[in-house]
């Protein structure tokens, strides 16, 4: 089956640094991957959606010039958490469509990364 | 309100036992819809899809009811693996096909 991987899977930063996430799909291209946050005892929320060689679609109330987000081709997407607060810290969960899908719901979901800011 | 709905739980049993989860959704353009399972830190992963007629994959059924917006799963002969949180998750039509999330059903299955 399709895999998508995650790194790092955990990382533990000080308060004002800058944070990347890389999400690649390993065996299959993806034109578009997500981007979720999940804080403890709470759902999946949708950060933004990456789309290759074009800028990312942002939730309400998220805000890009604080999460960047680049997909520079069609296996690799990256998430940078730009000067990082305790607040930040959450489990970040990419997931990625592959290109030949004709299925909404057809994600496939990275391991996560669990960022902790102190 | 949020547009996706569980009984967060726990819900605890034993091995053998059958439950039932239930999800309501506030959109009625909602097209379509699933239910994933999460272990604890780790990512989501699907357990199957839900349709209109019902559908059964093993131990597991689930239901739609359209005019009442809401979704089940019902487990049966539960096992110690399935011990984990199960996410309804929701598309519709007018919303760039997102999924939308709820907050999940903890269940332990017990020895």
């Amino acid at each position: 089956g399709a895999v998508v991987s995650q790194h790092p899977s955990r990382v533990i930063c000080k308060s004002g640094t800058s944070v990347k996430i890389e999400c690649r799909s390993l065996d299959f291209q993806a034109t578009t991957m997500f981007w979720y946050r999940q804080f403890p005892k709470q759902s999946l929320m949708l950060m933004a959606t990456s789309n290759e060689g074009s800028k990312a679609t942002y939730e309400q109330g998220v805000e890009k010039d604080k999460f960047l987000i680049n997909h520079a081709s069609l296996t690799l997407s990256t998430l940078t958490v730009t000067s990082a607060h305790p607040e930040d810290s959450s489990f970040y969960i990419c997931s990625a469509r592959p290109a030949t899908s004709s299925s909404y719901n057809e994600q496939f979901f990275g391991p996560g990364t669990r960022l902790t800011v102190l | 309100r949020k547009e996706v709905e569980q009984d967060p739980g726990p819900f605890n049993v034993p091995e053998g036992a059958t439950v039932a989860f239930n999800c309501t959704y506030s959109n009625s353009a909602s097209q379509s819809f699933f239910w994933y399972r999460q272990d604890c830190r780790k990512e989501p992963k699907l357990l199957m899809s839900v349709y209109s007629s019902g559908n059964e994959d093993g131990r597991f059924t689930a239901q739609l009811n359209r005019a009442s917006q809401y979704i089940s799963l019902l487990i049966r002969d539960s096992k110690l693996s399935d011990s984990a949180t199960y996410l309804c998750v929701v598309i519709h039509a007018g919303n760039n096909r997102k999924l939308i999330w709820g907050l999940g059903t903890s269940l332990a299955v017990n020895p």
